[in-house]
């Protein structure tokens, strides 16, 4: 079982810039979360799928972030344009169901000049 | 919001003692709580779980426990070993709408 996927594992970008963040969950699970984590903030729900579905995105800081899940196997987070407070690492989760237990990926570590 | 305070925010202990991390939650609508590992560079690792129609549950070594008249949730570590040392974090899901995590205890075991 390769886990939860994520890439890139780094990203450093210039402020302005579009950035995308990759996910594929573990096969089978339904439910997929995005997670923002920072020193100040510790880990923040952004927005949670279930069944490719968004359910809750009242984390999701402001419009310049948005997500989508196209299929089951796929999800994107995408920061346009990119400011220096989103630098963060970024994680995903996917669980058998919304309310079962989450397994994280290692996260991407996001940086914006 | 409804916050998840956590304490404490470190903990140092002897390898071989005990470790306490505790959690207090206001959401009397939160029904499954769990308790992650993170380490260095690494996402959270689930270590157990329990939901709100259990009062305890026992792991290899770890122990959770819950009072949901206080609402206080709390994990227990026997006899630390070196390799415990991490951050670990308590989540409460909260209905239907995901979970929430604490702030976190940095957890650092002395040999």
């Amino acid at each position: 079982d390769a886990g939860v996927i994520q890439s890139p594992r780094h990203e450093v970008t210039e402020m302005g810039q579009e950035v995308t963040l990759r996910c594929k969950p573990i096969s089978g699970h339904n439910s997929l979360f995005w997670y923002r984590q920072t020193m100040m903030r510790g880990l923040e729900l952004l927005i949670y799928f279930n069944n490719n579905v968004p359910i809750d995105d009242s984390g999701m800081p402001e419009d310049r972030f948005s997500a989508k899940m196209p299929n089951a196997s796929f999800s994107t987070l995408k920061i346009q344009p990119s400011e220096p407070r989103d630098s963060a690492v970024y994680f995903c989760a996917s669980s058998l169901a919304s309310g079962e237990t989450q397994y994280f990926g290692p996260g991407t570590r996001l940086l914006v000049l | 919001g409804e916050n998840v305070e956590q304490h404490p925010s470190t903990l140092s202990v002897q390898e071989g003692d005990n470790s306490i991390i505790n959690c207090a939650y206001s959401n009397s609508a939160s029904d499954y709580f769990i308790w992650y590992k993170q380490e260095s560079g690494k996402g959270p690792q689930f270590i157990i779980d329990i939901r709100s129609n259990m009062d305890k549950r026992q792991g290899q070594r770890v122990t959770v426990l819950l009072n949901k008249t206080v609402k206080h949730l709390s994990l227990q570590i026997a006899a630390t070993q070196p390799g415990d040392s991490a951050v670990y974090f308590c989540a409460e899901r909260r209905g239907g709408r995901g979970f929430y995590f604490g702030s976190g205890t940095k957890l650092n075991v002395k040999p």
